[in-house]
């Protein structure tokens, strides 16, 4: 089955308490991305990959750092977590990222920083 | 900057009436736009998508949605809702540049017997 799956789905954490969350697509698609959902803010992006070893940052990057070592995988990392890094996480990857291609998304990480 | 504005947070309707749940975009480019669906603790799943070419496009589950370039608007409607249709949609454009999702802040959909 085609999905992107994530690691954990709920996760609770204190303060500076370094943390990955894990993503990994079976589609072989070039592209892939973090999103952040908040209430009232819909969906933003932290950052993306376009290829292997091609990241950049999106529109909300402060505080995460990503890696793309594998076709495959897409980890996110919180060197220190801060309260306002509460938030629901998605990954999303697609065949590439021009075209209108359709992005498919994961299930979604809960996390929560006390 | 492309920017998405869902101009409802919360769309209440009774089972089997019609529904529109209302998009605007801003867009100095030529765009590509979404609608996404999230249910209930699950992730977004693509609901319809607007390219190019006709301007009404459809969804498998009897929504639809008009690319109206002139009122910078993509507006999902259904004729007739039904329970399992209660979720938030987010409507989204896309950034050719990035591949970048601009989501608008997301309708909740609450459909009542």
């Amino acid at each position: 089955e085609a999905q992107v799956t994530q690691n954990p789905r709920y996760l609770i954490t204190v303060t500076g308490k370094k943390l990955t969350v894990t993503c990994s697509q079976n589609m072989n698609h070039e592209y892939m991305s973090w999103y952040r959902q908040d209430p009232g803010l819909g969906l933003r992006q932290i950052y993306y990959s376009m290829n292997v070893e091609v990241t950049d940052k999106g529109d909300v990057p402060e505080g995460y750092k990503v890696s793309r070592k594998e076709k495959r995988n897409f980890p996110l990392i919180l060197e220190s977590p801060s309260p306002n890094q509460t938030s629901l996480y998605f990954c999303a990857s697609s065949l590439t990222s021009g075209y209108g291609y359709e992005q498919y998304f994961g299930p979604g990480t809960r996390l929560t920083v006390t | 900057a492309q920017s998405v504005t869902q101009l409802d947070s919360q769309v209440p309707v009774f089972e089997e009436a019609p529904v529109e749940l209302r998009c605007n975009y801003s867009s100095s480019v030529s765009v590509y736009l979404f609608w996404y669906v999230q249910y209930p603790n699950q992730g977004l799943q693509l609901l319809l998508k607007y390219l190019s070419g006709s301007t009404l496009v459809e969804s498998i589950n009897g929504f639809e949605a008009e690319f109206n370039k002139s009122q910078t608007s993509f507006h999902l409607r259904k004729p007739s809702v039904h329970i399992s249709d209660t979720a938030e949609y987010f409507c989204a454009v896309s950034d050719p540049g990035t591949g970048k999702l601009i989501f608008g802040q997301g309708t909740t959909l609450q459909v009542k017997p």
